[in-house]
C-alpha cells in the first residue's frame, strides 16, 4: 500500500514571500504520478501541479514548482510570491500507473497573511 | 467546458436511511471516482467507474455502492446510514485512459452529507 505523509499540518507565510510545503511517500512502484491539490475554504478541490515519476525535470506552473526527489521519495511544493488567494488546504497525492485511486496525505493548511 | 457537477450540494439524513448522490463528469471524460472526506480520516477513495464498469474499489463496507450510466454520469448510494457517514463526498472525473499527461482527476464541489 502507498502512504503519503505531509508533516506540516499548518503553515503561515506573508504575502509576496516564498513557502515550501513538504510531502513524502512510500511505494514500491517505479512509475507513478504525484499531484498537489489545493482546497480553498469554498471546498472546490483544484489541481495545482502534477509530476510523472519517469520525468526527471521538476514540474512548474507559474508561481508553483516542485522539488521531486525520487530516490528520497520526496515531493515538495514551492509557492513563490505568495498571494492572499493561496490561502487553502494543500494536499499531496500519489497515484499508481496501474490504478485509478488517488492516495492523499492529511493536508497542510496554508495561511497567507498581509 | 463545464466542470464536474455534483447534486445535491447538501443533505441531511437520519440514521438508517439511505442516500443517493449524483455526479456529472466533464464532457468527454469517461472515468468517475468517488472520495469521502472527513476531518478524522482525511480523503479516502471509495470507487472508480469507467464505461459503466467498476474498475477499482476502496476499503469501504458494502453499504457503499455506485454505478455509472452510458453518458458517464455516476451515482453513489449509501444504505443504512450511520453517524460516521457524515462527510463531504467528492467526485472526480478524468479521461481514464491511462495515457501520459491525460490521467489527471478534476474534482467537483462535493456533497455535504450530515447524518443525524
Amino acid at each position: 500500500a502507498q502512504t503519503v505523509t505531509q508533516s506540516q499540518p499548518e503553515m503561515s507565510v506573508q504575502e509576496a514571500e516564498t513557502v515550501t510545503l513538504s510531502c513524502t511517500y512510500d511505494t514500491s512502484e517505479n512509475n507513478y504520478y504525484l499531484f498537489w491539490y489545493k482546497q480553498p475554504p469554498s471546498r472546490q478541490m483544484i489541481l495545482v501541479i502534477r509530476q510523472e515519476a519517469y520525468k526527471q525535470q521538476n514540474a512548474t506552473e507559474n508561481r508553483f514548482s516542485v522539488n521531486f526527489q525520487k530516490a528520497a521519495k520526496s515531493f515538495s511544493l514551492k509557492i513563490s510570491d505568495s498571494q492572499l488567494g493561496d490561502t487553502a488546504m494543500y494536499f499531496c497525492a500519489f497515484m499508481k500507473l496501474s490504478g485509478y485511486a488517488l492516495n492523499f496525505g492529511k493536508g497542510t493548511s496554508l495561511l497567507v497573511t498581509p | 467546458k463545464a466542470g464536474v457537477t455534483q447534486t445535491p450540494r447538501y443533505l441531511i439524513k437520519t440514521r438508517g436511511q439511505q442516500v443517493t448522490l449524483s455526479c456529472s463528469p466533464i464532457s468527454g471524460h469517461r472515468s468517475v471516482s468517488w472520495y469521502q472526506q472527513t476531518p478524522g480520516q482525511g480523503l479516502q477513495f471509495l470507487f472508480e467507474y469507467f464505461s459503466e464498469t467498476q474498475r477499482n474499489k476502496g476499503n469501504f463496507p458494502g453499504r457503499f455502492s455506485g454505478r455509472q450510466f452510458s453518458n458517464s454520469r455516476s451515482e453513489m448510494n449509501v444504505s443504512t446510514l450511520e453517524l460516521g457517514d457524515s462527510a463531504l463526498y467528492l467526485c472526480a472525473s478524468s479521461l481514464g485512459l491511462r495515457v501520459g499527461d491525460q490521467e489527471t482527476q478534476y474534482f467537483g464541489p462535493g456533497t455535504r452529507l450530515l447524518v443525524l
